[in-house]
């Protein structure tokens, strides 16, 4: 298996686009989470899935943000409109929800909004 | 929901010496507690773990203890060495709910 694997990268996006990063998680893995990472603030958990269903989305900041998980093997964190303050890194991160055993990192998506 | 607490959110020490980091969490629920490694541009990559039901668990210059009752735990490193440099992060998880503490960057001179 080759990993969480994100994309893109990096995003450069101006003030008011919309922006939308997407995660493929490993297969098998049954749990799927959206974290953010600034020098402030550290790693954010924004939301989660367990078998494809939000169970908590308490950290999601605002409306802006939504996230979806359409299946198993696919998710996506989209931001509409975006702002300079959520210039980030985010990262996808999935794991076998049952078993509380480690979590896999995608290499994260570098956000950076002008 | 739940609150990691994590301190110092930076270290420094000498190669060979030890490094310790701590944690703190708010929900007693919490049962796994694993630390990450989050070296430059890559995402975060578990070390070393300990369950609700352990108090110590060692993987050879990494240890890891907790205190269920004060609900703490800490990592330790022995004889760090340059590469051991990196942000580490603690986790407290109650029903697959992950939350992290802050980090901590530890810097080991040469």
């Amino acid at each position: 298996d080759a990993g969480v694997i994100q994309s893109p990268r990096h995003e450069v996006t101006e003030m008011g686009q919309e922006v939308t990063l997407r995660c493929k998680p490993i297969s098998g893995h049954n749990s799927l989470f959206w974290y953010r990472q600034t020098m402030m603030r550290g790693l954010e958990l924004l939301i989660y899935f367990n078998n494809n269903v939000p169970i908590d989305d308490s950290g999601m900041p605002e409306d802006r943000f939504s996230a979806k998980m359409p299946n198993a093997s696919f998710s996506t964190l989209k931001i509409q409109p975006s702002e300079p303050r959520d210039s980030a890194v985010y990262f996808c991160a999935s794991t076998l929800s049952a078993l509380n055993t480690e979590a896999f990192f995608g290499q994260g998506t570098r956000l950076t909004v002008v | 929901g739940e609150n990691v607490e994590q301190h110092p959110s930076t270290l420094s020490v000498q190669e060979g010496d030890s490094a310790v980091i701590k944690c703190t969490y708010s929900d007693s629920a919490s049962n796994y507690f694993p630390w990450y490694k989050q070296e430059l541009g890559k995402g975060p990559q578990l070390i070393i773990d300990i369950r609700s039901n352990v108090g110590e668990k060692k993987d050879q210059r990494i240890a890891v203890t907790l205190n269920k009752t004060a609900k703490h735990f800490s990592l330790h490193i022995t004889e760090t060495q340059p590469e051991d440099s990196a942000v580490y992060f603690c986790a407290a998880i109650r029903r697959n709910d992950m939350r992290f503490g802050a980090g901590t960057r530890l810097t080991v001179k040469p």
